[in-house]
């Protein structure tokens, strides 16, 4: 299995409402990283977890929580978003560990995200 | 710091056209160098990587060698065709970190 596979596709949610995206992969990567990326823009860089813990946060509002329950596993937690928030949310994983910079990040799907 | 700068596009060319996207670096040490394709509506999928200096790294026809003399890593295939329609973005990667490019988007005519 070399694929990183992200739930749901797409989501549409009001600025009350609390939601997850999910994110899950089984190449035995030890680093999992969530990104978010507007039209005609890069990937922006928001956490990077480690051997299942957080080493990168990129000063990101705590309006989104990232979790990773288990080395497989990645959530990014959702509430009280705004509108400008609205993009699509890819999530990767590489093998890391840190400064492993030969490493190749393997890029999901994505989850586009419509706040409204 | 570390920056990647990539040729603005939208760059278009007819099938079987000879293609080179331009990417030149700014880093600390001795970065590796990726290009990545997203596809529209997709995610981001490794097209090509190289990790030291006079590396080609290489995938379904396009090349790109790392020159570490003038910082770059420029993107060539000789015939590109439709299906060769998608966004580039080259990219380096240090401590963990990927820095992106802006990215070129590409238009193959038939």
């Amino acid at each position: 299995d070399t694929e990183v596979t992200q739930t749901p596709k797409h989501l549409v949610m009001g600025m009350t409402n609390k939601k997850s995206l999910k994110c899950e992969q089984h190449m035995g990567h030890r680093a999992m990283y969530w990104y978010k990326q507007k039209a005609k823009k890069p990937p922006e860089l928001m956490f990077v977890y480690s051997y299942e813990k957080l080493s990168i946060n990129e000063s990101v509002p705590s309006r989104f929580s990232p979790e990773c329950p288990n080395s497989s596993l990645l959530n990014l937690h959702l509430h009280a978003l705004q509108p400008e928030d609205s993009a699509l949310y890819l999530c990767a994983s590489s093998r890391g560990p840190r400064g492993s910079s030969g490493n190749e990040q393997f890029f999901g799907p994505g989850t586009r995200l419509t706040v409204l | 710091g570390n920056s990647v700068t990539q040729m603005e596009g939208p760059v278009t060319l007819s099938e079987e056209a000879f293609l080179t996207i331009n990417c030149t670096y700014t880093a600390t040490g001795y970065p590796s160098l990726f290009w990545y394709v997203q596809y529209p509506g997709e995610g981001l999928q490794l097209l090509l990587k190289a990790t030291k200096a006079d590396d080609k790294g290489s995938n379904k026809g396009f090349e790109a060698t790392y020159r570490k003399e003038t910082t770059s890593f420029h993107l060539e295939k000789g015939s590109v065709q439709v299906s060769d329609s998608a966004v580039y973005f080259c990219a380096l990667n240090r401590d963990d970190k990927i820095i992106f490019g802006k990215g070129t988007r590409l238009h193959i005519l038939p």
